[in-house]
């Protein structure tokens, strides 16, 4: 199976921060990889998919690089309807979630 | 507009059965691979299985922690997905979610707004 660690588990950030997410997977995923935005009580929202592609409608402050086991999610300039838990998510191999990350009012 | 709305769950005791079913509008269901994602109170999310169209053979796919004990099927006539579960644990318990997938990969684009399940006796 494979394996997604996100990092850090949680940030602390201010609006108009910038913001950096890290994900790796425990082997390579080519480009395979989506970002979702989650907040309390509602369910997921695609962002980012082929790790760089952005959804859309969303807001071009967020964008995703990276291939193989290493990527990011940057959020330029943090709005206050940002404050969420982003989780990343391999489709390379069935699926499979990283832990999530939980962007939090400084 | 496309639309799932997830039915049935509920309070369950270990080892119990209950069965999900989610409707969808707004898109033709038949073409489309749906999944089930669960997340359990305060926790991350966890796929549960996915179902892919009759044109791929409504073959079914099942994560390890529910392989055995839950079943996906989807009747294209009801644009409906359902989900069995049976011989549930009190680890089930989560709010369950029906998913599309897009196109033919693992991808998913569409969530409905999930269903609680608690396992407890």
């Amino acid at each position: 199976d494979i394996q997604m660690t996100q990092s850090p588990s949680t940030l602390s950030a201010s609006v108009g921060d910038r913001v950096t997410i890290t994900c790796r997977a425990s082997q390579s995923i080519s480009s395979w990889l989506a970002w979702y935005q989650q907040k309390p009580g509602k369910a997921p929202k695609l962002l980012i998919y082929a790790a760089s592609s952005l959804e859309s409608e969303v807001p071009s402050r967020f964008s995703g690089s990276g291939s193989g086991t290493e990527f990011t999610l940057t959020i330029t300039s943090l709005q206050p309807d940002d404050f969420a838990t982003y989780y990343c998510q391999q489709y390379n191999t069935y699926l499979t979630f990283g832990q999530g990350t939980k962007v939090e009012i400084k | 507009e496309v639309q799932l709305e997830e039915s049935g769950g509920g309070l369950v005791k270990p080892g119990g059965s209950l069965r999900l079913s989610c409707a969808a509008s707004g898109f033709t269901f038949s073409n489309v691979w749906v999944s089930w994602v669960r997340q359990a109170p305060g926790k991350g999310l966890e796929w549960v299985g996915r179902i892919k169209t009759k044109t791929d053979g409504e073959t079914t796919d099942y994560a390890a922690p529910v392989k055995g004990r839950f079943s996906i099927s989807r009747d294209d006539s009801k644009n409906t997905l359902y989900l069995q579960m049976n011989s549930l644990k009190t680890e089930d318990t989560a709010v369950y979610y029906c998913t599309t997938h897009r196109g033919i990969v693992n991808l998913l684009d569409f969530w409905g707004q999930g269903t609680l399940v608690t396992v407890s006796s």
